[in-house]
């Protein structure tokens, strides 16, 4: 089955603890990107990958990191978490073959204490 | 700044009727406009996916319209059902290849269905 996967789905963390959020998806896509979703502001993009090794700012960059040494996985990096982190992350990852069409993972509930 | 602007914001209607949603966009130049569906704590899920020239798109009991020109998109929802209940969000991508780095997405209209 195509699909996109986050570990963990929730997580409670204490502000300064560094903390990965995996994203994989089996799909062979080029494209891949990380989102967070904040009531009454939508998704924003944090950082996206257009391939391996191949990464980039989105909107709200700021406190985050990621890499992309493997094509299926793209981690997401807090490495020290602060309480406006706190928020619903989304993966997804897109291909140009498939018109670029977005397949979200099923998002990570983080909340820093 | 491109912008991607949803009204309403909520909607709550009986179950087995229609209803339609507004997109109004000033991303340009434009690629392409998706109409995503989003249940309450879960991913979003594509509906439809209309480039410049295609004015409609359906996929089973939702229609997608598009008007280019004032930069305007709907999305109908035909014989609702209770499953229907979720966060419909509109995405427009600029540019010319429209990938997702260009994506800009609109706050969603959350849909109530009510037995």
């Amino acid at each position: 089955e195509a699909q996109v996967t986050q570990n963990p789905r929730y997580l409670i963390t204490v502000t300064g603890k560094k903390l990965t959020v995996t994203c994989s998806q089996n799909m062979n896509h080029e494209y891949m990107s990380w989102y967070r979703q904040d009531p009454g502001l939508g998704l924003r993009q944090i950082y996206y990958s257009m391939n391996v090794e191949v990464t980039d700012k989105g909107d709200v960059p700021e406190g985050y990191k990621v890499s992309r040494k493997e094509k299926r996985n793209f981690p997401l990096i807090l490495e020290s978490p602060s309480p406006n982190q706190t928020s619903l992350y989304f993966c997804a990852s897109s291909s140009p073959s498939g018109g670029y069409e977005q397949y979200f993972g099923p998002g990570t509930r983080l909340t820093v204490t | 700044k491109n912008q991607v602007e949803q009204s309403p914001q909520s909607l709550i209607i009986l179950e087995g009727k229609n209803c339609t949603l507004q997109c109004n966009y000033t991303v340009s130049p434009f690629s392409n406009l998706r109409w995503y569906k989003q249940d309450t704590g879960r991913g979003p899920v594509s509906l439809t996916i209309m480039t410049f020239s295609e004015n409609t798109k359906s996929n089973g009991r939702y229609t997608a319209t598009l008007d280019a020109d004032t930069k305007q998109s709907s999305l109908h929802i035909t014989a609702s059902q209770l499953s229907d209940s979720a966060s419909y969000i509109c995405v427009v991508s600029e540019g010319s290849s429209g990938s997702a780095r260009q994506l800009t997405f609109g706050s969603g209209t959350q849909l109530t269905v009510l037995p």
